[in-house]
């Protein structure tokens, strides 16, 4: 069954070094999204993309953050400079395109642990 | 934007049912969706509802009132895999990715 994969599984950096974590969504899959979720807390939305830009991101998304789809089949999330505050389990997640029926249903990847020392 | 609310946790035994309610007030709709979670996983998809009403899928049912901003997701026959998180997310109107997400029900699935 296809999957969304994620890489690295566990990132530990330094504050303000910059990170990016990289995803592989499901081949015939058009709309990506990142979240996050802090140790304890709730998913978060911050930034959907499709047709190569950036259709809709929540407050968390600042300047700081940046995804880019380099090639045909990964989809990354670069945090340039990393605070404390960005430690969090980041989940990428795909779905089919909108405007069908299985547009609705999110395959999420398995995530990647961010640590910022 | 979102306010969604749903029970932190809740236990039943093995073979009940449980249902979990999540109530949300909202500037605007455009689904309902509940994910299942374990821990140190990532969620995945259980159920979408735009329309009133229920949805069934197998051991796991949907219901959703638009008017009252309420909806609840029915688990029949539990097993003991069932243990989880179970999260409710809304998605913003005139959106088709942003959502935002309930704090999660834990569900104790007892023997």
């Amino acid at each position: 069954e296809p999957e969304v994969t994620q890489t690295p599984s566990h990132q530990v950096t330094q504050m303000g070094q910059e990170v990016i974590l990289r995803c592989v969504p499901i081949s015939n899959h058009l709309y990506f999204y990142w979240y996050r979720q802090i140790l304890g807390q709730k998913v978060e939305f911050l930034v959907s993309f499709y047709n190569n830009e950036i259709s809709e991101k929540s407050e968390i998304f600042d300047d700081q953050f940046s995804v880019e789809r380099p090639d045909g089949s990964n989809f990354t999330l670069k945090i340039r400079s990393t605070k404390l505050e960005d430690s969090a389990m980041y989940f990428c997640a795909s779905s089919i395109t909108p405007g069908t029926a299985s547009y609705n249903e999110q395959f999420f990847g398995p995530g990647t642990r961010l640590t910022v020392l | 934007g979102q306010n969604i609310d749903q029970p932190t946790e809740m236990t039943a035994t093995e073979g009940a049912i449980v249902q979990i309610n999540c109530t949300y007030q909202t500037s605007g709709f455009n689904g309902l969706f509940w994910y299942q979670q374990h821990a140190g996983e990532a969620p995945t998809f259980l159920s979408y509802n735009v329309l009133d009403g229920l949805e069934e899928k197998g051991r796991f049912s949907s219901f959703l009132s638009r008017s009252k901003g309420y909806s609840y997701l029915l688990l029949k026959e539990l097993q003991m895999k069932d243990s989880a998180s179970y999260l409710c997310a809304v998605r913003d109107i005139n959106s088709w990715g942003k959502f935002q997400f309930g704090a999660g029900t834990q569900v104790v699935v007892t023997p």
